[in-house]
């Protein structure tokens, strides 16, 4: 069946420096979606992609839907404590409506 | 808007108990989606409705397992009868042409 997949699995980082997940698709996607769980907390939604080459910027967040609309990226600028947590991609399943979620990158950072 | 709601938050219960999960999606979202999250499988759909019409239960994982929507602002997941490998993190989701989900805070299962 149609998998997302995500890379790293776990991502440890010192505060300051950068942090990148990706996301790949085994179809193309419609969309693309970003959510974040916090420690202990739920997924919370953070942004959707639509269009082919899309970048969109949440303040140290940067969003990337790749041109062929297969594959996804979120980077985070100068980490902080903040942003310690779990971030899931999803995208919806061809032919019905819901969504299939990666199994998200796990960051954690040394302060 | 107080987000969407379950209940309890908190569930521990003994193998072969019933057990009932309890959401209230956000007022005016039409789609509602049941999860369980575990370390080892992550996020799984178990079933979600629209229009309170079940529309995919594919996810369920045995018979055991039973969801209903009697109304727009209401649904329950049932268990019969509970097994320790149930033990997992039930969400509860909603959400409006399916654009950007809302989750509950969850019910945290442990079966003894």
């Amino acid at each position: 069946g149609q998998q997302v997949m995500q890379i790293p699995q776990y991502q440890h980082v010192q505060e300051g420096e950068d942090f990148t997940t990706y996301c790949n698709s085994s179809t193309t996607l419609s969309n693309i979606q970003w959510y974040k769980q916090r420690p202990g907390g739920h997924p919370v939604f953070l942004i959707q992609l639509v269009k082919s080459g899309e970048v969109k910027k949440q303040k140290r967040l940067t969003f990337q839907f790749g041109e062929a609309k297969k594959n996804s990226s979120l980077h985070i600028t100068a980490t902080q404590t903040t942003d310690v947590g779990t971030y899931f991609c999803a995208g919806p399943v061809q032919g019905a409506q819901k969504l299939v979620f990666g199994q998200g990158t796990r960051l954690t950072i040394n302060p | 808007d107080a987000g969407v709601i379950q209940s309890p938050r908190h569930e521990v219960t003994e193998m072969g108990q019933e057990v009932t999960l309890r959401c209230k999606p956000i007022s005016g979202h039409n789609s509602l989606f049941w999860y369980r999250q575990t370390m080892m499988r992550g996020l799984e759909l178990l079933i979600y409705f629209n229009n309170n019409v079940p529309i995919d239960d594919s996810g369920m994982p045995e018979d055991r397992f039973s969801a209903k929507m009697p109304n727009a602002s209401f649904s329950t997941l049932k268990i019969q009868p509970s097994e320790p490998r149930d033990s997992a993190v039930y969400f509860c989701a909603s959400t409006v042409s399916y654009y950007g989900y809302t989750f509950g805070s969850g019910t945290r299962l442990t079966v003894v």
